[in-house]
C-alpha cells in the first residue's frame, strides 16, 4: 500500500516568507506526527494528532509555527516569517494509534532552505 | 541533554567488521524502537522491542532490550557497504503514542 507522502520534496524560500509543508498519512492511521531534523541529526518533535483529540503542540518552537490536520487525513505544518534557523528537513510519520507499541512510518521529508 | 543518549556518535568501519551501537537512558520505556535512515529519506523502523531482555535478530542485526527496559544496543556482525546509514532509537512512555529520539549513529562501512 502507499506510504507517508510529503510536498514538496524541497523548498527554498526567502526569509521573512510564509510557507506550507503537506503530509498525506498512510490510510487508516489515526495519529499523526511532525519532527524537524538538522543536517543528519536526530530528530526534533514538533506536534502530534491523534483521531479527533486536540493535538499535542508542546514541541513547536515559536508561534511562528503552526500545524492543522483536516478530516483526520492531510496534515499542513506552517511557518510564518520564515528565519534562516528554520532551515531543515520536516518530517511526516504515521501509525495505527490504536494500541501500543505505536511504530511510526515516515515520510521521505521535505527540505526547507531559508535564505 | 538528550533523554535517549546514543553512542557512538560517528562509527567508520571496513567490510566484514562487527559493530555495536548503545542507546542508554535514566528512563524506563515501555517499548523501544530502532530505526535506519539513508540520506533524503526518511526513517525506515527496524525494530520494537517491547520486553526487558528481550533479544530480536533480523539477519545480521541483533537487537537487545535491557533487563530494566532502560537501553538497548544494536550488534551488526560482518558489516556491509549496504548497512551504511543513520541508526536512530527511539523509545516509547507509558504506551502514551509519544515516541522520545536518540541524536542518532552515523555508520560508514567502507568496501
Amino acid at each position: 500500500g502507499a506510504g507517508v507522502s510529503q510536498s514538496p520534496s524541497n523548498k527554498v524560500t526567502e526569509k521573512g516568507k510564509d510557507v506550507e509543508l503537506r503530509c498525506d498519512p498512510i490510510s487508516g492511521h489515526t495519529a499523526l506526527y511532525w519532527y524537524r531534523q538538522s543536517l543528519g541529526q536526530g530528530l526534533e518533535f514538533l506536534i502530534y494528532f491523534q483521531g479527533n483529540s486536540a493535538p499535542d503542540k508542546s514541541g513547536l518552537p515559536s508561534d511562528r509555527f503552526s500545524a492543522e490536520r483536516t478530516g483526520g487525513s492531510v496534515s499542513t505544518l506552517t511557518i510564518q516569517r520564515t528565519q534562516q534557523e528554520d532551515s531543515a528537513v520536516y518530517l511526516c510519520a504515521s501509525s495505527l494509534g490504536s494500541a501500543g507499541p505505536y511504530e511510526q512510518y515516515f515520510g521521505p521529508g521535505t527540505r526547507l532552505t531559508v535564505t | 541533554t538528550q533523554l535517549l543518549e546514543q553512542s557512538p556518535q560517528f562509527l567508520s568501519i571496513q567490510e566484514g567488521e562487527n559493530l555495536t551501537v548503545y542507546c542508554n537512558s535514566s528512563s524506563v520505556f515501555s517499548s523501544l524502537q530502532w530505526y535506519r535512515q539513508e540520506p533524503g529519506e526518511g526513517p525506515v523502523l527496524l525494530v520494537t522491542v517491547v520486553t526487558g531482555g528481550e533479544v530480536k535478530k533480523l539477519k545480521r542485526l541483533t537487537f537487545q532490550f535491557g533487563d530494566a527496559r532502560k537501553d538497548s544496543s544494536l550488534h551488526i556482525t560482518a558489516a556491509q557497504p549496504g548497512d551504511t546509514g543513520l541508526y536512530l532509537c527511539a523509545g516509547e512512555k507509558n504506551a502514551g503514542n509519544m515516541l522520545t529520539f536518540g541524536g542518532g549513529t552515523r555508520l560508514m562501512v567502507k568496501p
